[in-house]
């Protein structure tokens, strides 16, 4: 059983760009979680999506991010007109139910130029 | 509002001995759960140990074990015979069940010297 899988593990997007951040949940998972670290702090959490639903975004910034997790196929992180303040690891994670333990994928790193 | 605080931006230990790492939280829940992650230089978040607030008994896993003081909101990382792979950042965090939405902390960078 693989583990929580995202990608790209690099990302380099000029500012005014668009970043998508890919997000397979672990098998038997529909609940899925973003969560962005900024360089020396902890992870701050984003967004909370079931399959087709956005459950809680109220860590989301209010402009230029959304996020979806369709019925089929990974969950997106969209990040568009990207600034440089944008920069930092986005990571993912999914668990089986709201309430069971929640594993971590590796991150995206996010650099704007 | 949920609140961790890790007041120790950086420790470091010598190979074998044992360390603390201190955490203090704020919740207005009645039950919740506390957690400390592992982040080593791979990035990978890695769950170390987890308390259930409900619970009186300290969590124990291995060399790793927990102080859990309810009434002062306080819940310390305990690892004994520290080793050079315990190198990384740890966080602690606290949710309002076992499940993803986590409050973390600031870190912790520890470092295990030779």
């Amino acid at each position: 059983n693989a583990g929580v899988m995202q990608n790209p593990r690099h990302l380099v997007r000029r500012r005014g760009q668009e970043a998508r951040l890919r997000c397979s949940p672990m098998k038997g998972h529909s609940h899925v979680y973003w969560y962005r670290q900024l360089p020396e702090e902890g992870l701050k959490f984003m967004v909370y999506l079931q399959k087709e639903n956005i459950i809680d975004e109220s860590g989301m910034p209010k402009e230029r991010f959304s996020a979806e997790f369709p019925k089929e196929g990974p969950s997106i992180l969209r990040i568009q007109q990207v600034v440089r303040g944008d920069s930092a690891a986005y990571f993912c994670a999914s668990s089986e139910e709201m309430n069971t333990e929640a594993f971590f994928g590796q991150g995206t790193r996010l650099t704007v130029v | 509002a949920q609140t961790v605080t890790q007041s120790q931006p950086e420790m470091s230990v010598q190979e074998a001995e044992t360390v603390t790492l201190s955490c203090t939280y704020d919740t207005s829940e009645s039950n919740y759960y506390l957690f400390w992650y592992k982040q080593p230089p791979s990035r990978q978040m890695i769950l170390v140990i987890r308390q259930e607030a409900y619970k009186q008994q300290n969590a124990t896993e291995n060399r790793f074990s927990v102080n859990f003081q309810k009434a002062a909101k306080s819940f310390s990382l305990k690892i004994s015979d520290s080793q050079l792979g315990d190198t990384a950042m740890y966080f602690c965090a606290l949710s309002g069940n076992q499940g993803g939405k986590l409050i973390f902390g600031q870190g912790t960078e520890l470092s295990v010297k030779p």
